[in-house]
């Protein structure tokens, strides 16, 4: 069973820039979720997507927008980056109706804004 | 969402248990009570959960209050492996809508060779 991977691990972008973070959800999940991990905090809630459509968003702009596709695999996406985006982006699957609701992530994609 | 608090710090020495509390004085009847750890340099992984009852697993065990306005993780034999952040969050049933997580700051534990 291969779990949640995301690429890339580093990225290093200019303030408005654009950036796409990738992930591959665990086999068998339909679910995936996305979070921001400012440094010292816990993850935020960024959005989920649910067959292939977004299924719940925290609080974060329009900038701020994802996809997901047949595969369940998963992007998000960060239009004109601010530098308090600089953050540890994770991303997370699961299997919607499985009892304990468990949530699989990845390792994370580290995103400093210069 | 319902809030929960928990210490920013602990310390254990290795091989000694662990009891980890989170306070929840606002859940509501249908919330279940998860714990998630963060590993350094890894993403959040599932511990365990609990409604009501006490609950064991292979990581560790639940202890829920009886008015479940509080919870304790325990570890029942720190390893040096167990350093992590833990976090106690609060979820509505997954009939409920999405099922995010709402992280706080957790408590840090680090142990003590």
């Amino acid at each position: 069973e291969t779990g949640v991977t995301q690429s890339p691990t580093h990225l290093i972008k200019t303030r408005g820039q654009q950036v796409t973070l990738r992930c591959s959800s665990q086999s068998g999940h339909n679910t995936v979720s996305w979070y921001q991990q400012a440094l010292g905090q816990g993850p935020q809630f960024i959005f989920q997507y649910y067959r292939e459509e977004e299924n719940g968003r925290g609080n974060f702009p329009p900038r701020f927008s994802g996809l997901q596709f047949p595969n369940y695999s998963s992007e998000l996406n960060v239009n004109a980056l601010e530098l308090d985006d600089s953050a540890l982006y994770l991303c997370a699957s699961s299997f919607k109706g499985q009892e304990n609701n468990e949530q699989f992530f990845g390792p994370g994609t580290r995103l400093t804004v210069l | 969402d319902a809030k929960t608090t928990q210490p920013n710090s602990m310390e254990s020495n290795e091989e000694e248990p662990v009891h980890l509390p989170c306070n929840h004085s606002t859940i509501s009847g249908t919330d279940y009570i998860h714990w998630y750890r963060q590993l350094p340099s890894q993403g959040p992984e599932y511990v365990i959960h609990g409604l009501t009852s006490n609950v064991n697993n292979r990581m560790a065990s639940l202890a829920i209050a009886e008015d479940r306005k509080s919870s304790t993780l325990i570890l029942h034999r720190a390893t040096l492996r167990d350093a992590a952040v833990y976090y106690c969050i609060l979820r509505p049933p997954r009939a409920f809508g999405n099922e995010k997580l709402t992280f706080g700051t957790g408590t840090r534990l680090t142990i003590i060779p």
